[in-house]
This record gives structure tokens, sequence and C-alpha cells, in this order.
């Protein structure tokens, strides 16, 4: 099984600065036919998850332009260009190229400092 | 799109439940779907996932022969059989579309506890 890690697992970031969470894992995410498949999800207190990028770099419709994402290979980044209230929550890493099963990272808790 | 699972509860250990998720804002018969499920206090787990004519299904390791995805395309609705529970499978379950997980539901609670 492909084995996420994400660092840090807690990040306290003052409102307006910027924010980062890597996500590396244990085999290269690129198929066969040179695809990533590999998403970031947001969990904010008391909801369910939600997916803000798909395949790397992606953002999902409604995801503000602040965030974004980046990386290849077995390397990936999350950025929060200037970190808001509302991004206060749990970030999850996730590969569905070597599947099954689908892994997570353990999950990065991001609150205000 | 709309996902809502119900069907959770507190069952001892041994004991079974059945999750379902009704969907609905698009073409169910169309997608993947799949069960991802959160302990208290811990991250995210897949769990399972259906082809969308129910042909092809993959388990996590930790729940094979225990519980079984299935799905009527005609109602619209996702399924989970869970049996012999454990108290590691306490945790929400939620329904998902697609192995991409483009969107979730709300969850439900299981509390497998005597």
């Amino acid at each position: 099984d492909v084995v996420m890690t994400q660092s840090p697992l807690s990040l306290p970031v003052t409102l307006g600065q910027p924010a980062s969470i890597s996500c590396r894992s244990s085999q290269s995410l690129v198929d066969s036919d040179g695809n990533t498949c590999f998403h970031w999800f947001q969990q904010r207190p008391g909801q369910s998850p939600r997916r803000l990028i798909y395949r790397v770099s992606n953002r999902d419709s409604g995801v503000p332009d602040r965030f974004s994402g980046s990386g290849s290979g077995t390397d990936f980044t999350l950025k929060i260009s200037r970190v808001e209230a509302e991004d206060v929550g749990i970030y999850y890493c996730m590969q569905c190229t070597h599947w099954p099963p689908i892994t997570f990272g353990q999950g990065t808790r991001l609150d205000i400092k | 799109v709309q996902l809502v699972e119900s069907g959770g509860g507190l069952v001892q250990p041994g004991g079974s439940l059945r999750l379902s998720c009704a969907v609905s804002g698009f073409t169910f018969s169309n997608y993947v779907m799949t069960w991802v499920r959160q302990a208290p206090g811990k991250g995210l787990e897949w769990v399972t996932t259906i082809w969308h004519d129910g042909s092809i299904k993959y388990y996590v390791d930790s729940v094979k022969d225990r519980f079984f995805i299935s799905r009527d395309n005609f109602k619209n609705t996702l399924f989970l059989q869970m049996n012999t529970l454990r108290a590691e499978d306490t945790a929400i379950y939620y329904c998902v579309t697609g192995h991409w997980l483009d969107y979730w539901g709300q969850g439900t609670l299981v509390t497998v506890s005597s």
C-alpha cells in the first residue's frame, strides 16, 4: 500500500500570513499514462470533508484562489497565500493512482495563532 | 448533488448494521461510489468502492468478508451491510461520489460497544 506522510501535523498561522503543507508518498504517483491521481481535502470543524484540489493542482468549484497545489512524483504541496479565519480545519492529502486501497495522509491541523 | 446517509446507531460487538445513502442531483447509475470512515478524533480511511453497475467492488483489508457494498440504481441508493462489527469499526461513515471523492454526504455515526 502507498503510505502518505504529511508535514507538519500541526500548523498555527497568523491571519493574513501564508501557509504550506507538504505530502510525500512512499512511491511515485505517476501512472503508466503519465497521470497523477492526487487530491487535497479540507475538513472544517464539525463538517464533512470536501475536496479542494484535484489532480495535484486543479481547484474545485468554489475554492478560493488563495489555495494552490503543486508537486509531482512523490512530493506535493498545498499552499494558502493568505490564511483567513474560515481556513481553520484539518487538511488531508489522498492518492488514488495505486488503488485499491485509496490512502490518505494523517491530516494537518491548521489553526490561527 | 445531495447524499444523505442513514442507518447508523449503537450496536453490540458481533452485531450487524445496514447503512443507506440516498442520492440526488446527478445520474447515480453513471457513478462509481465509495464509503469512507472516520473514527472519533482520527483521520480518514477508505472503506470500499463499487463500480457504477455493481460489477466490481473493492474493500480495505480490515473489512473484507464482513462488510458488503451494494447499490440500487433504480432507487438511487447506495448500501453498506456491516456484519460481525468490532469496536474498531466505530466511526462516522461517509457516502462519497466517485473514487476521486468529489462530493461527500454528512455522514452517519456507527458506535460498536457493549
